[in-house]
């Protein structure tokens, strides 16, 4: 049971190229979230999906895009990399409230540098 | 705006003693969570109270729940070396609150620091 897997762990980009960020859960989980981390600002949320086919905006989303095309998979897409998208990014998923537990489980991070 | 905001932002103790954080938050929630994150690692899950409890326990961890004074603080007792590590609180706000069902936000985060 691998949990959260995020792809790439670390990648460069040059100002202006563009990129997708994968994550992937196998514990069926309903809610999938992606938030970067910079220092002294804690978790920040980028976009969030509540379900297949659905996705909404967190507290950061200029600039990113998502798609959740398959319930286990939530994708994160910079159009046009710039230097202040330079962060750490975590991806995370939960259950649904319905189901009574809304603990999430976090993937490993990528490490992005916009140079 | 952040919804969590962890108090104090650093903490610096010795081995054996007792270790307290805060969190403080803007709307209504459905339930608190804190996390913790070793140096460059992802978070893991520690403990969940809901709007409706109070106070909740796991091993060395305390929990309490104010949800009058939006509130809600972390102790962990007989601290570790090993419980070096940055700690976040995160709200799943209530629905209707002004905020969007089931997002989950999360706060600054306190570093804790226990020396041997």
């Amino acid at each position: 049971n691998a949990g959260v897997t995020q792809t790439p762990k670390f990648r460069v980009l040059k100002t202006g190229q563009s990129m997708t960020l994968l994550c992937a859960q196998d514990m069926n989980h309903e809610y999938m979230y992606w938030y970067r981390q910079d220092p002294g600002m804690g978790l920040r949320l980028i976009h969030y999906s509540v379900g297949e086919g659905t996705t909404a905006k967190g507290e950061v989303p200029d600039g990113y895009n998502v798609s959740r095309l398959k319930k286990q998979n939530f994708l994160l897409g910079l159009e046009s990399a710039a230097p202040s998208q330079t962060s750490v990014y975590f991806c995370a998923s939960s259950y649904s409230r319905s189901r009574g537990n809304t603990e999430a489980f976090f993937g490993q991070g990528t490490r992005l540098t916009v140079v | 705006s952040q919804q969590g905001e962890e108090d104090p932002q650093a903490l610096s103790i010795q081995e054996g003693e007792n270790a307290t954080m805060n969190c403080s938050y803007k709307t209504s929630i459905n339930n608190l969570q804190w996390y913790r994150q070793n140096s460059g690692r992802g978070l893991v899950h520690l403990i969940l109270i809901r709007s409706n409890e109070r106070e909740k326990h796991s091993g060395r961890l305390r929990v309490t729940l104010d949800t009058s004074k939006k509130s809600s603080s972390l102790l962990i007792t007989a601290s570790r070396a090993a419980d070096t590590a940055s700690y976040f609180c995160a709200t799943v706000q209530t629905p209707g609150s002004g905020g969007s069902n089931y997002k989950l936000t999360f706060g600054k985060g306190t570093l804790l620091t226990v020396n041997p």
